[in-house]
């Protein structure tokens, strides 16, 4: 059993394009999020999703929206994709409630989003 | 602003040897700090974490250390192995708000 999983695992599109990537976790963790890891490898945070309510949302361009249908789902929204869009986006969950918080957060497997 | 820079962005070391990689953070307040492992087309792995009120924690070859008056983190891997070549993350939890911050890595090879 997978315990984060996103799909697809690769996407390739033109600029201009609207594309989601989607992520469920089966741990019943409380909180989801969202992260870019450019060509340096830097994990940037762009979203997280605590009990379906938006908590943070770094300087990400409106054209990236989160959409949460339940606690068990993520999914990254992208509208209008450009040449610098293009990374690998990961989603990850943790616990943040009570004696869980702070715990381990698990990733999925990324998403590698190729823009052309 | 805020930061959480990794000294060295990648560490070459000999088999053996123990490996020792930094975190450093500035204007941040963390309740807990975490180390991540990722290799290549892979999301980053828990390896440990370490709260503000402890010092040193351990778990087989890999040692922890934390220091909020220096704001910074020690992660050492003692007799390394080639196995243990990967990137190597730290992250912070900040306390009163979910958030969970990553450092910039540092990408560790042990050398047979």
């Amino acid at each position: 059993d997978t315990a984060v999983s996103q799909t697809p695992k690769y996407l390739v599109t033109q600029m201009g394009n609207d594309k989601s990537i989607k992520c469920e976790q089966n741990l019943g963790h409380d909180t989801m999020y969202w992260y870019k890891q450019d060509s340096k490898k830097f994990l940037k945070i762009m979203f997280s999703y605590n009990n379906k309510e938006l908590i943070i949302n770094e300087t990400v361009p409106n054209r990236f929206s989160p959409k949460s249908p339940d606690k068990a789902h993520l999914n990254l929204h992208i509208n209008s994709l450009e040449l610098g869009d293009s990374a690998v986006y990961f989603c990850a969950s943790s616990s943040m409630a009570g004696r869980g918080r702070g715990t381990e957060a698990f990733f999925g497997q990324g998403t590698r989003l190729t823009v052309v | 602003s805020q930061k959480i820079e990794q000294n060295s962005e990648a560490l070459n070391i000999q088999e053996g040897k123990t490996a020792t990689l930094t975190c450093n953070y500035t204007n941040y307040s963390p309740a807990y700090l975490q180390w991540y492992r990722q290799d290549p087309g892979r999301g980053p792995v828990f390896l440990l974490l370490i709260r503000e009120n402890e010092k040193e924690k351990r778990k087989e070859r890999l040692k922890v250390t934390f220091d909020t008056t220096l704001k910074q983190s020690l992660f050492h891997i003692t007799a390394s192995q080639p196995a243990d070549s990967a990137t190597y993350l730290c992250a912070l939890v900040t306390p009163g708000a979910n958030n969970l911050f990553f450092g910039t890595g540092t990408r560790l090879t042990v050398i047979p």
